[in-house]
């Protein structure tokens, strides 16, 4: 089976710039990918990495660390729309990377 | 181009009616998903097509649900009898192949009162 686990709140200044971590344990890792869902809405893409290493996207940037079940999100120069819960989710090689387990997901509360 | 559709967006229903869901994915993608998300936790996965063959459907709970995907775009969820614990969002995602990425729809809220 799978494990993720990240943090359940977390809450941050308009401007300032948040670490969003995810551990997971798996058997035959095959990919960690970030998604974004605003309250009533449906997750949307952010971020994919396989390999060890950050990957940065504008404000957004992720990191991953394979030896250590690792990744986090970060966030640069936040705004008020970046209140959302940011969801990890692995993926497993057996099935080729075509099915994702999801981790609860963390509230982000930006504050002016 | 045309995100993932889903059809209704909300429903209520009473306990032990029937209810079903539909999902038109992104034009090409061949891989389709149906996810079952509770308040504050993440999607869990119900089904996982292949074009019309449903290749994964371990965590899909077989007594009062089923799904179909009869020509390999179009798909229905359908739950009968519904029950008090199927009250969540119903999502439907399609996979882009050339990147692994999944896109979502924007969800069935379903209401079992």
């Amino acid at each position: 089976g799978q494990n993720i686990d990240q943090p359940t709140e977390m809450t941050a200044t308009e401007g300032a710039i948040v670490q969003i971590n995810c551990t997971y344990q798996t058997s035959g890792f095959n990919g960690l990918f970030w998604y974004q869902q605003h309250a009533g809405e449906a997750p949307t893409f952010l971020s994919y990495n396989v390999l060890d290493g950050l990957e940065e996207k504008g404000r957004f940037s992720s990191f991953l660390s394979r030896s250590k079940g690792y990744s986090y999100l970060l966030l640069k120069e936040l705004q008020m729309k970046d209140s959302a819960s940011y969801l990890c989710a692995v993926s497993q090689s057996k099935t080729g990377r075509r099915a994702l387990t999801f981790g609860s997901g963390t509230r982000l509360q930006v504050q002016p | 181009e045309a995100g993932v559709v889903q059809s209704p967006r909300y429903k209520i229903i009473e306990k032990k009616q029937p209810v079903a869901f539909w999902c038109n994915p992104i034009s090409g993608h061949n891989t389709l998903y149906w996810y079952r998300q509770n308040l504050g936790q993440g999607p869990e996965l119900l089904i996982r097509y292949e074009n019309e063959e449903a290749v994964d459907d371990s965590q899909l709970p077989k007594d009062r649900f089923s799904a179909e995907r009869l020509k390999g775009v179009d798909s229905t969820l359908k739950i009968q009898p519904a029950e008090l614990g199927d009250s969540a969002v119903y999502l439907c995602a399609s996979r882009d192949s050339s990147t692994d990425t999944q896109y979502f729809g924007p969800g069935t809220r379903l209401t079992v009162l």
